[in-house]
């Protein structure tokens, strides 16, 4: 069971739009359509913003979306603001009840 | 509102054990399609699960952490709790304990975490 891969880092300007990718294997990612983004901010617990590759729990902004290609899922959000910054990190289903999670990626709002 | 809180000692002595405990308050540990775990995530790097538990005392963990992890389950107090043998300063971290959403042994997501507590090894 390996780590699911993430760039280490990404950022974008106020308003722009930046996608993290998640990459995994047809054991986890592939497999289950049950990839969960968190959003975690410097010394807080993290925080669910996608569910089941693209949904929202409620009181998520609509800014965030996921979807899955393949072996790799990605988070997009759109209309970046200042409160995005933050790191986030991508979970996935690994099967026999187990879970994975990404190595996490660092978002930098220039 | 669901809170969990986690709690135990803040500094283990090398070889030894790590042991918290998770406290469920506003809810019942008991609810069904809901399992509870515990995520780690060492100072500066990402988050590890690094197990699961049903309120029937159905046990999931990770392969790389099995031969040293026990998690357990207290349903009168509404508790869970976990121990981690043989430490060394690679389990220096800090320690959460979440709700996991499940339904026949698939997890779904984590939607209630704690604070997290960190946990020191060293002597």
């Amino acid at each position: 069971q390996s780590a699911l891969t993430q760039p280490a880092s990404v950022s974008g300007s106020p308003g722009q739009s930046i996608t993290i990718s998640c990459t995994g294997t047809s054991s986890d990612v592939g497999s289950y359509n049950l990839v969960s983004w968190y959003q975690q901010h410097p010394g807080k617990a993290p925080k669910l913003m996608i569910y089941e590759g693209s949904k929202r729990p409620s009181g998520v902004s609509n800014r965030f979306s996921g979807s899955k290609s393949d072996n790799t899922a990605s988070l997009t959000i759109s209309g970046l603001q200042a409160e995005d910054e933050a790191d986030y990190y991508c979970c996935s289903y690994a099967g026999s009840t187990t879970l994975v999670f990404g190595g996490g990626t660092k978002l930098t709002v220039l | 509102q669901l809170q969990l809180q986690e709690s135990g000692p803040g500094l283990v002595k090398p070889s030894e054990t790590l042991s918290l405990t998770c406290t469920v308050s506003g809810g019942s540990i008991s609810s069904s399609y809901y399992y509870w775990g515990w995520i780690r995530q060492p100072p500066g790097k990402g988050l590890e699960w690094i197990g699961s538990i049903y309120h029937s005392g159905s046990t999931y963990y990770n392969p790389s952490l099995k031969s040293r992890v026990s998690i357990s389950v207290d349903t009168s107090k509404n508790q869970f709790s976990l121990k981690l043998s043989s430490v060394t300063a690679a389990d220096t971290a800090l320690y959460y304990c979440a709700r996991i959403y499940g339904s026949g042994r698939v997890y779904y997501f984590m939607d209630v975490w704690g604070k997290g507590t960190t946990v020191t090894v060293s002597s």
